[in-house]
């Protein structure tokens, strides 16, 4: 069955360090997010992705951030100068055109130090 | 503001017993309802889905039933396993021509007692 994939499962960086999150999408689907859990809390909207552009973004997603499809099968995530708050799960999901479902990967957990 | 929420963080149910978890949601204009589960260390995991257009679906011991008219969804799992222990979102997609996005509730955890 497809799936969406996460690399790395878990990343530990330094305060003011850049980060680079990686995903994988569903090799047909369209529709790409990046979603991000604090511990305990709830599942938050960062940013949506559609033909080769962002489509929305959310308030936590400032300047930091960025996301990238370099070539046909990634999706990155890009914190510029992680701060500490920015520890968390970082979930990837992707959507088929046409689909209703969206499909979420395992998550990377980001820890600032 | 948040415009999905869920009414208890965490619900108890006994191991066999039926589960129902409830959810509220304050934009009418969403059309698609989806609930989620999600296991310790674990992205969300789809359950079940309805449109807008229905009030009940069913699925493989669970039911989604949603209320229109006083904004509320709910999630009921009939006799409930060790393996449904997790924690449940409801989430909701407002039509949009741009990413049809997906917003969370808080979410309910289940704690199954043996």
């Amino acid at each position: 069955e497809p799936e969406v994939t996460q690399t790395p499962s878990h990343q530990v960086t330094q305060m003011g360090q850049e980060v680079i999150l990686r995903c994988v999408p569903i090799s047909n689907h369209l529709y790409f997010y990046w979603y991000r859990q604090i511990l305990g809390q709830k599942v938050e909207f960062l940013v949506s992705f559609y033909n080769n552009e962002i489509s929305e973004k959310s308030e936590i997603f400032d300047d930091q951030f960025s996301v990238e499809r370099p070539d046909g099968s990634n999706f990155t995530l890009k914190i510029r100068s992680t701060k500490l708050e920015d520890s968390a799960m970082y979930f990837c999901a992707s959507k088929g055109q046409g689909g209703s479902e969206a499909f979420f990967g395992q998550g990377t957990r980001l820890t600032v130090v | 503001g948040e415009s999905v929420g869920l009414h208890l963080p965490t619900l108890s149910v006994q191991e066999g017993d039926n589960s129902i978890i409830n959810c509220a949601y304050s934009n009418s204009a969403s059309d698609y309802f989806i609930w989620y589960k999600q296991e310790s260390g674990k992205g969300p995991q789809f359950i079940i889905d309805i449109r807008s257009n229905m009030d009940k679906r069913q699925g493989q011991r669970v039911t989604v039933l949603l209320n229109k008219t006083v904004k509320h969804l709910s999630l009921q799992i009939a006799a409930t396993q060790p393996g449904d222990s997790a924690v449940y979102f409801c989430a909701e997609r407002t039509p949009s021509n741009r990413d049809d996005k997906i917003i969370f509730g808080k979410g309910t955890r289940l704690h199954i007692l043996p």
